[in-house]
């Protein structure tokens, strides 16, 4: 079984800054996927970042950034040049595709608040 | 793209009543959908794993008899939440996998559940 931990419930970073969320995870699969998912007040889930494990280079979407390190099992997210707008719940997620079943597991979630 | 709908946002029923909530990939193929229930400030709980035209995989701890799961097409599954009870009261969130491409689950804006 595949475990997520986010070990930060909450943070809070000023407009602009640089913030890092943290998340590691265990698991005995060789081929998978990563995610951070982030949940704004209007509950909707949106994906942020994906990274393939195979994949050695670190994925990037415009603002955000990850640091993937597999051998230590983290999967941190940094989001760089904050905006208020990226205030939310933000989910790490593992997800392992196979013919037995597809599913993601989640972090527990880190509460982000970007201050004005 | 990627979009996924949800219907309807937000439901209030009398307990013992059944509610049926819908959940729709509108610009790809999902031949996979998950169901998910969420409480205040808490993470996921990944419910079951619908499959196009076979029955549905539910997570332990799971009744499948009272939440029934219908996997009709590849855009259309359906959660009914039979017999309602105050204690089923959450939101519910549907994804779809979209099995091209980059083989991502997609959300949607999810359904808040309240049985008087």
């Amino acid at each position: 079984a595949q475990t997520v931990t986010q070990s930060q419930p909450e943070m809070s970073v000023q407009e602009a800054e640089t913030v890092t969320l943290s998340c590691t995870y265990d698991t005995s699969e060789s081929n998978y996927y990563l995610f951070w998912y982030k949940q704004p007040p209007s509950r909707q889930m949106i994906l942020v970042i994906r990274q393939e494990a195979y994949k050695q280079q670190n994925a990037t979407e415009n603002r955000f950034s990850v640091n993937f390190q597999k051998a230590a099992k983290s999967f941190s997210l940094k989001i760089s040049d904050s905006q208020l707008g990226d205030t939310a719940m933000y989910f790490c997620a593992f997800g392992v595709w196979g013919t037995s079943g597809s599913r993601l597991t989640f972090g527990e979630g880190t509460q982000l608040t970007v201050n004005p | 793209g990627a979009v996924v709908s949800q219907h309807p946002s937000r439901v209030i029923c009398k307990s013992g009543t059944s509610v049926k909530i819908e959940c729709r990939s509108l610009d790809f193929q999902a031949t996979t959908m998950f169901w998910y229930r969420q409480f205040p400030k808490q993470s996921l709980m990944l419910m079951a794993t619908s499959n196009e035209g076979s029955k549905a995989t539910y997570e332990q701890g799971v009744e499948k008899d009272k939440f029934l799961i219908n996997h009709a097409s590849l855009t259309l599954s359906t959660l009914t939440v039979t017999s309602a009870h105050p204690e089923d009261s959450s939101f519910y969130i549907c994804s779809a996998r979209d099995g091209s491409g980059l083989d991502t689950q997609y959300f949607g804006p999810g359904t808040r559940l309240t049985v008087l």
